[in-house]
């Protein structure tokens, strides 16, 4: 089974500030990685899917990169609205999962 | 627009049986995709609980997979998750998804979530 490992759990920021969330595969996934945002009190939100593409409606401000077993999550300037955590999330194949999220902070 | 609702008991007793639903507006089940059952335990990340096909192909996770059934009902258009001998470890939000191939299976469509709670 594929796990996700990501990095760093949780992370200090200001708004305006350039954020960067990591993830990384047991294994190569291609690019079936998907990045969601939680907010307490909401369900999860998809961000980015298949590494790079952006959900509709998402703000551009939300990018997603990498490939194989490497994956990065970029929030190019930090909003009030963007306190939460991510996670990410392969869908190569069965079993899903996701990792342990990170949990960006003011 | 499709919108996914959860329900079922929001209180659960050790060693008891939780069962949850999940009904869809503005899509049929019987059309296709993958559904899924995931949650949240408290302080805890998200854990892939297991998905459902129209066809009745299931994929689970192996941790949960020896205590988990989820069913699809065409007629009712919902699906069920039903996980037995529950312990507090199980209190949790449990969500529905939908895995969207077009968006590299991504679970792009979430119900709101039903907190359960395991206790006695």
């Amino acid at each position: 089974d594929i796990q996700m490992t990501q990095s760093p759990s949780s992370l200090s920021a200001s708004v305006g500030d350039r954020v960067t969330v990591t993830c990384r595969a047991s294994q190569s996934i291609g690019n079936f990685l998907n990045w969601y945002q939680w907010r307490p009190g909401e369900p999860p939100k998809l961000l980015i899917y298949g590494a790079s593409s952006l959900q509709s409606g998402v703000p551009s401000r939300f990018s997603g990169s990498g490939s194989e077993t490497d994956f990065t999550l970029t929030i190019s300037s930090l909003q009030p609205e963007d306190f939460a955590t991510y996670y990410c999330q392969h869908s190569y194949n069965y079993p899903r999962a996701f990792g342990g999220g990170t949990k960006v902070e003011i | 627009q499709v919108q996914l609702q959860e329900s079922g008991p929001r209180l659960v007793k050790p060693s008891e049986t939780l069962s949850l639903t999940c009904t869809f507006s503005g899509y049929s089940f019987s059309s296709g995709y993958f559904w899924a059952w995931i949650r949240q335990s408290p302080g805890k990340g998200l854990e892939w609980i297991g998905s459902v096909y129209k066809s009745g192909t299931t994929y689970y996770n192996p941790s949960l997979k020896s205590r988990v059934t989820i069913l699809g009902d065409t007629s009712k258009n919902q699906i069920s998750l039903k996980l037995n001998s529950v312990t507090a470890a199980d209190t949790a939000i449990y969500y529905c998804a939908r895995e969207l191939p077009e968006e590299a299976d991504a679970f792009d469509i979430w119900g709101q979530g039903t907190m359960v709670t395991v206790s006695s």
